[in-house]
């Protein structure tokens, strides 16, 4: 079974750092890749995500992502974050047949100090 | 457009008790989802459906049941509760197979 893991489980920033959050999955075929974010208090919402094409994908709030296929990595970037970015953060693969393999990540929380 | 609605917000239930947990979507998905969130383990999918009359086990399924007779409904479920079902509950819809799922505010329910 394919499986989704982050490198991180809390990460704290101070605002206008960088930041790098990992996410490896394993699954050897194609995949669609996602990161999606949790506000306090909020639901899920979709930040970028992956199909095909150029590897380095630009989401919302200055928000990008590199997909290393040789890596099996889509690791989620922000060269400067803002205290609004405190949230969870979440890597989820799908490789195909909906359900069966739309898999998660255990998440990574972040918070960033003012 | 309302997008993934869910219903109630809260919950708290004894040890036994059943519920269900509504989930509508009005973007005419055909696919939809029930996951739990719990601390340190992410979303687990319990049960999906790729369309009306159509469903199926996820993950985590057990002590859980669903049925789909409307494109928009999608409830779920607690057939017994135990205290290990508290959690929050999301439901997602997507457009496609591998498309984006759009998720509803959760339930976060607590089995005493």
């Amino acid at each position: 079974a394919q499986s989704v893991s982050q490198h991180n489980h809390h990460v704290i920033l101070s605002e206008a750092a960088s930041l790098e959050l990992g996410c490896n999955y394993s699954y050897g075929g194609t995949v669609n890749l996602f990161w999606y974010v949790q506000y306090p208090g909020q639901h899920l919402q979709l930040l970028l995500k992956y199909f095909s094409g150029d590897p380095l994908v630009k989401g919302i709030k200055g928000f990008e992502a590199e997909f290393i296929k040789s890596k099996f990595s889509f690791n989620l970037r922000k060269p400067s974050v803002q205290w609004s970015d405190t949230a969870e953060y979440f890597c989820a693969v799908n490789a195909g047949n909906y359900g069966q393999n739309f898999v998660f990540g255990p998440g990574t929380r972040l918070s960033v100090l003012p | 457009n309302a997008g993934v609605t869910q219903t109630p917000k809260f919950q708290v239930l004894k040890t036994g008790q059943s519920m269900t947990l509504q989930c509508a979507q009005d973007m005419n998905h055909e696919y939809m989802s029930w996951y739990r969130q719990d601390p340190g383990m992410g979303l687990r999918l319990i049960h999906y459906s790729v369309g009306a009359g159509i469903t199926d086990q996820g993950e985590v399924p057990n002590g859980y049941n669903v049925s789909r007779s409307t494109t928009e409904d999608f409830p779920l479920r607690l057939l017994s509760a135990a205290p290990s079902q508290t959690s929050v509950y999301f439901c997602a819809s997507s457009p496609g197979q591998v498309d984006t799922q759009y998720f509803g505010p959760g339930t976060r329910l607590t089995v005493l």
